[in-house]
């Protein structure tokens, strides 16, 4: 089992550009999550998906959008990046959202 | 809402010596606790998890911790540190009611040296 993966591992770009952060599990997890993580911040949480077909809001949702694709994937996009959401970026996922959560490894996002 | 303190920011210890790093929250019912740790460019694993039962839980690698509900304190701990535990330690909650987030702590960078 890969668990949770994240594509891509690194990321660059200039301010106003968009992309999509995919993330994808195989562990049948109901639950997904993205945070964010900042020097000194810890990790904050941006959208979470508690099962598929649902998306909410988490502690710092502005200037992202996210798609539950199925099951297994779930998105985060950024419509038009700023310098404020360079950030490392990680997806997990478990079984319910009071349980266990797994991480992926990680997006290492840089906007000029 | 909830809070998740973590006291130290940063810990700089020798190998053999004991650690123990402090984790607060703030909430007043039943809590699901945990324990994170982020080797150099990895990603979190899970250290040892609360959810009931014995209040004192052991996870990998030696570590352990102890729930106090009185204190709303989750306290990691490990008796001897080695070198390859240093690394980034989160504590994280979360309210033991469908549809509550988990909050992590600000984290403690350990370092341990040789």
């Amino acid at each position: 089992n890969a668990g949770v993966t994240q594509t891509p591992k690194f990321q660059v770009l200039k301010t106003g550009q968009s992309m999509t952060l995919q993330c994808a599990q195989d562990m049948n997890h109901n639950s997904m999550y993205w945070y964010r993580q900042d020097p000194g911040m810890g990790l904050r949480l941006i959208y979470y998906s508690a099962s598929e077909g649902t998306t909410d809001k988490g502690e710092v949702p502005n200037g992202y959008n996210v798609s539950r694709l199925n099951k297994r994937e779930f998105s985060l996009r950024l419509e038009s990046a700023a310098p404020s959401q360079t950030s490392v970026y990680f997806c997990a996922s478990s079984w319910g959202d009071l349980d266990t959560q797994y991480f992926g490894p990680g997006t290492r996002l840089t906007v000029l | 809402a909830q809070s998740v303190s973590q006291h130290n920011h940063h810990v700089i210890l020798s190998e053999a010596a004991s650690l123990e790093l402090g984790c607060n929250y703030s909430y007043g019912g039943t809590v699901n606790l945990f324990w994170y740790v982020q080797y150099p460019g990895q990603h979190l694993q899970l250290l040892l998890k609360y959810f009931s039962g014995d209040p004192l839980v052991k996870g990998i690698k030696g570590f352990e911790a102890e729930f106090i509900k009185s204190k709303f304190s989750f306290n990691l701990r490990k008796p001897s540190v080695q070198w390859s535990d240093t690394a980034e330690y989160f504590c994280a909650v979360n309210a033991n009611q469908a549809g509550t987030a988990l909050i992590f702590g600000k984290g403690t960078t350990l370092s341990v040296s040789s």
